[in-house]
């Protein structure tokens, strides 16, 4: 299994381009996040999924936009980048939770660094 | 924010066992301890959880105090491959983890 993994790797992008990050796990997993990490910051939740067709707003969701069509794949739009979104995003999936006595890890993908000139 | 603290850095001889603490002196009845490290800007990997008891898997141990308000994790015999920054986190569960600044655990020879 590749897990979860993260196109592209790497990007730059000039102020007011827009891009799509593409994010695909093969664990059958029904949670998929989206974050964010600013140097020398932690993560911080961008959006999150808890099944196809849904999403929702996490700490950080202003200028970003995401969809779920297939269970599979996580996508995170950008629609008009600006030097703020400059960062490394990282994709992350999970099994459903199932109540507050079961944890399910989140498993992350290796990251994509984006540059916003 | 964050709601727990966590030391900037530690330092830890390889070999030796590795003690990170965490406080959370506001934490909630029904909220997790979790622990996950991340190596050198790769994506960050879950260690271990718990609630009130002390847990122990593969990778480390975590003790829990009897008030909930601390924790640390151990890792019992520290290698060079664990140097990485290293999250406390509290949740109620999977969806809601939100992350802090860490401590950076330098193994060294």
């Amino acid at each position: 299994n590749a897990g979860v993994t993260q196109t592209p790797k790497f990007r730059v992008l000039k102020t007011g381009q827009s891009m799509t990050l593409l994010c695909a796990q093969d664990m059958n997993h029904e949670y998929m996040y989206w974050y964010r990490q600013d140097p020398g910051m932690g993560l911080r939740l961008i959006h999150y999924s808890v099944g196809e067709g849904t999403t929702a707003k996490g700490e950080v969701p202003d200028g970003y936009n995401v969809s779920r069509l297939k269970k599979q794949n996580f996508l995170l739009g950008l629609e008009s980048a600006a030097p703020s979104q400059t960062s490394v995003y990282f994709c992350a999936s999970s099994t459903q939770s199932t109540g507050t006595s079961l944890y399910n890890e989140q498993f992350f993908g290796p990251g994509t660094r984006l540059t916003v000139l | 924010d964050a709601k727990t603290t966590q030391p900037t850095s530690m330092d830890c001889a390889e070999g030796r066992a590795a003690n990170l603490p965490c406080n959370h002196s506001t934490i909630s009845g029904n909220e997790y301890v979790y622990w996950y490290r991340q190596i050198h800007s790769q994506g960050p990997q879950y260690i271990i959880h718990g609630l009130k008891n002390n847990e122990t898997n593969e990778m480390a141990s975590l003790i829990i105090t009897e008030d909930r308000k601390s924790s640390t994790l151990i890792l019992p015999h520290a290698t060079l491959r664990d140097t990485a920054v290293y999250y406390c986190i509290l949740a109620y569960n999977t969806d809601k983890l939100i992350f802090g600044t860490g401590t950076r655990l330098q193994v060294f020879p």
